[in-house]
């Protein structure tokens, strides 16, 4: 059973540019979670969705950044116009159910904003 | 002020030594996550509890709910456990997170 897939590894984009991430949830998992990690900074909850639906997005900034999941495919975390505080990596996670259920943590995306 | 605190924030020691890692949290939750952190950056879930304590071969976690405090402990510490050592609650659907404590395990 293969663990929850992040892709790409690393991300480079140049100032102005859009940066999509991709996240595949482990088989049989169907809540995706997606997380950031700031230079020398703690993780932060950024937004947990369900297929097709945004369960909670009170972490994510207003403008420039948005998240699917959508009915197949990996979930997608998209960042338009990335400036240079964005660098950071972007770790996603999957459980099988909300609540009591434990979360899995893919390798994470490092973006480096130049 | 985090919702999640973490002492210490950095911890040396030489291999065989007992470790603990404290957690304190402010708020009710759900469940509290022990996670671990490699040098690469890949985060490996240690333990979810709720309740009482747990073991995983030389990890042992522990929560206290009506005290909202949580420890981790290593026995017979070894270098390759060198890593930051994440808590997390959980509370409805998202994970609140410590900032980490830095272990150094020495030879």
């Amino acid at each position: 059973n293969a663990g929850v897939m992040q892709n790409p590894r690393h991300l480079v984009r140049r100032r102005g540019q859009e940066a999509r991430l991709r996240c595949s949830p482990m088989k049989g998992h169907s809540h995706v979670y997606w997380y950031r990690q700031l230079p020398e900074e703690g993780l932060k909850f950024m937004v947990y969705l369900q297929k097709e639906n945004i369960i909670d997005e009170s972490g994510m900034p207003k403008e420039r950044f948005s998240a699917e999941f959508p009915k197949e495919g990996p979930s997608i975390l998209r960042i338009q116009q990335v400036v240079r505080g964005d660098s950071a990596a972007y770790f996603c996670a999957s459980s099988p159910r909300q609540g009591a259920g434990e979360q899995y943590f893919g390798p994470g995306t490092r973006l480096t904003v130049t | 002020k985090n919702e999640v605190e973490q002492s210490p924030q950095n911890l040396t020691a030489q291999e065989g030594e007992f470790i603990t890692i404290n957690c304190s949290y402010s708020v009710g939750i759900s469940a509290l996550h022990w996670l671990q952190q490699h040098p690469g950056g890949g985060i490996v879930s240690l333990f979810m509890l709720s309740s009482g304590k747990k073991k995983h071969g030389r990890l042992i976690a522990t929560i206290n709910i009506q005290e909202k405090h949580s420890s981790l402990h290593i026995t017979a510490s070894h270098p390759r456990d060198s890593a930051v050592y994440i808590c997390a609650t959980k509370g409805g659907s998202r994970l609140t997170f410590g900032e980490g404590t830095q272990l150094t395990v020495n030879p």
